[in-house]
Formats: structure tokens, sequence, C-alpha cells
């Protein structure tokens, strides 16, 4: 069973670019969850895609945008960046939604560490 | 709104003694409660996780956590810490019904001595 896999690992932007980060899911699952995590700090929840639409959205702008595709991969999108976005990304598959009967496990890849300078 | 507070950024102990790093949260609804682990440059890993059924709730790797309703906690804790338990831990919670998304506390870092 093949866990969930995250690329690049490492990548450097200067402030105003644009990044796009990308998310494999575990096998299985359709559910794919996006966290941000800044140095010292707990993750935080930036958006949730189920079956390729956006299932729940944290406090993050507009900037913050993302994809998930058929076969339930996803993307992160980050435009203009800035110095506060340097954090550790975090991709997070289940394998459903995790509604009224769900538990909210979730099973998170190594993460993208992304420094804006 | 739903949180979680994690007492204690850092926590020290020498192998073999008791960890016990403590998290308390609020929820206004019934929340399912999770324990996650982090090693230097990896991602989160689950440790256990309380979801209304038995609210001791034993985990991986020896550990385990004791959901208490009146006192609002979550606690985690281990009777002999190992140095292989060197990590952050966070507590998070997500509320029934709530999907995937999970509040986390800003993490505890356990260090362990020989």
């Amino acid at each position: 069973e093949t866990g969930v896999t995250q690329s690049p690992t490492h990548l450097i932007k200067t402030r105003g670019q644009q990044v796009t980060l990308r998310c494999s899911s575990q096998s299985g699952h359709n559910t794919v969850s996006w966290y941000q995590q800044a140095l010292g700090q707990g993750p935080q929840f930036i958006f949730q895609y189920y079956r390729e639409e956006e299932n729940g959205r944290g406090n993050f702008p507009p900037r913050f945008s993302g994809l998930q595709f058929p076969n339930y991969s996803s993307e992160l999108n980050v435009n203009a960046l800035e110095l506060d976005d340097s954090a550790l990304y975090l991709c997070a598959s289940s394998p459903g939604l995790a509604g009224a009967r769900g538990t909210g496990e979730l099973f998170f890849g190594e993460g993208s560490r992304l420094t804006v300078l | 709104a739903q949180s979680v507070t994690q007492l204690g950024s850092h926590v020290s102990v020498s192998e073999g003694a008791l960890v016990l790093l403590r998290c308390n949260y609020s929820s206004s609804v019934p929340p399912y409660l999770f324990w996650y682990v982090q090693y230097p440059n990896q991602g989160l890993q689950l440790l256990l996780k309380y979801t209304s059924a038995a609210t001791l709730v034993k985990g991986i790797n020896g550990f385990e956590a004791e959901f208490k309703k009146s006192e609002t906690s979550f606690h985690l804790t281990k009777p002999s810490a190992h140095m292989s338990d060197a990590a952050e831990y966070f507590c998070a919670v997500s509320r029934t019904g709530g999907g995937n998304k999970l509040t986390f506390g800003t993490g505890t870092q356990l260090k362990v001595e020989l």
C-alpha cells in the first residue's frame, strides 16, 4: 500500500512568485486535505477536496487555491507569495468525506517545505 | 468553534520514566480527539484517537490517553519513556460531522534523556 507522497520536498521562492505543490493520496483514499505548518506551530487547515470539489476551507485568502484530479491526487497553488507563507505544507488523505459518521482520521505525507525570500 | 490547548511546549523526561503530555479542549459539540506524533523532517503519524467509544484509548508504541469530559482533557501518557519517543506531539480536535478539518494545538516537544 503506497502512502501519501508529496513533491517537491523543499523549494525556495521569492516574494510575489507563484508555487504549485503536489500530493498523491494513499491508495483507496478519495479525500485530500491541505495544512500549513509554520515553524513552531501546529498545522492549520487550509482546505479539503472530495471528489474533485472543494469541501471545506479554513481561514486562508483566495490566493491559496487547489485542485483534485480524477485519480484523487491534488495540487495546492499559492499566488503572490508573501514572506509569511514560508512553512511546511502537509497533505493528508482519508478514505472518505468523514461526515456525520466519520472520525477525521488523516494520513499525512512528509510535507513540502516552502521558503519565501 | 473548537480549540485545543497543550500545556508545556517542551517536556523532558528520563528514559524509563512516565510520560505525561497535557491537552485540554474546547468544543461546543461532542468532539473527536486525536494525538499525532511528528518526528524530525517527517509528516504526522496518528498515535491514537477518541471517537466517543471507550474513554480510555490505547494507541501505538505503548501510548494511551483518557477522555475526561468533566475536565475537558485528553492527556497522553506512556508508563516508560524510550529514547525513540523523542519527537513533537500534537493534540487535535474535530467535531462530529466536521469531516476532516482538524484543529491542532501548538505542540509539545518531548525530550528523553539517559
